[in-house]
């Protein structure tokens, strides 16, 4: 069966440091891969989403950037964070051949 | 998107008292839907989905019904019980429509009153 994980479950980072957030998937190959954020009682907002290694496509300007180094691994980075870069970030992946995505357990990011 | 600033409405319902959560859409062309549940501090799961050629699909203590004509998309959660209090999304998606994925609705908090 197929598995998500995500790492760290919790991070509390300093304005200005930077950021790195690993996705990986397994028990399947070729995913489509994607970042959503999430603010406190808000709803999901597609950052990037992935096709293919080295593939990325963006889906609002921001101070993040994502990754795709292997087939089933997927990292959203930033070089120096702000406050607005707090917030609930979920990886989700999906078979190129059906419509449902399944989600990660979500990195709580909080900046300060 | 719309979905990601706004404040996320609520339903409160009695437990054991049947929940019906409502979810419009807006692309006439999205021809498959899913219905996720988000407990708080977790990821969303999925809980069913529905293709435009149904109208009801039921699953165990879950329906989801979708009227095409007004695009609008419900949930019904029969006998509430406290493991239902989530945030449920709905999301739509246009099949062979590319790979940005689903569009995800604002979301409805479910409260459960003992």
């Amino acid at each position: 069966s197929q598995t998500i994980h995500q790492w760290p479950a919790t991070l509390v980072q300093p304005v200005g440091s930077p950021l790195s957030l690993e996705c990986t998937v397994e028990g399947t190959s070729n995913p489509n891969l994607y970042w959503y954020r999430q603010a406190a009682g808000r709803g999901l907002q597609l950052l990037f989403y992935s096709v293919g290694i080295g593939q990325i496509s963006s889906e609002v300007p921001q101070n993040l950037s994502a990754s795709r180094p292997q087939d089933r691994q997927f990292i959203l980075s930033s070089k120096k964070l702000l406050l607005s870069d707090s917030g609930f970030y979920l990886c989700a992946w999906q078979s190129g051949r059906a419509n449902e995505q399944f989600f990660g357990p979500g990195t709580r990011l909080t900046v300060l | 998107g719309e979905s990601v600033g706004l404040h996320l409405p609520t339903l409160s319902v009695q437990e054991g008292d049947n929940s019906i959560i409502n979810c419009a859409y807006s692309n006439s062309a999205s021809d498959y839907f899913i219905w996720y549940k988000q407990e708080s501090g977790k990821g969303p799961q999925f809980i069913i989905d529905i293709r435009s050629n149904m109208d009801k699909r039921q699953g165990q203590r879950v329906t989801v019904l979708l009227n095409k004509t007004v695009k609008h998309l419900s949930l019904q959660i029969a006998a509430t019980q406290p493991g239902d209090s989530a945030v449920y999304f709905c999301a739509e998606n246009i099949s062979g429509g590319g790979a940005d994925g689903l569009t995800f609705g604002k979301g409805t908090h479910l409260i459960i009153q003992p």
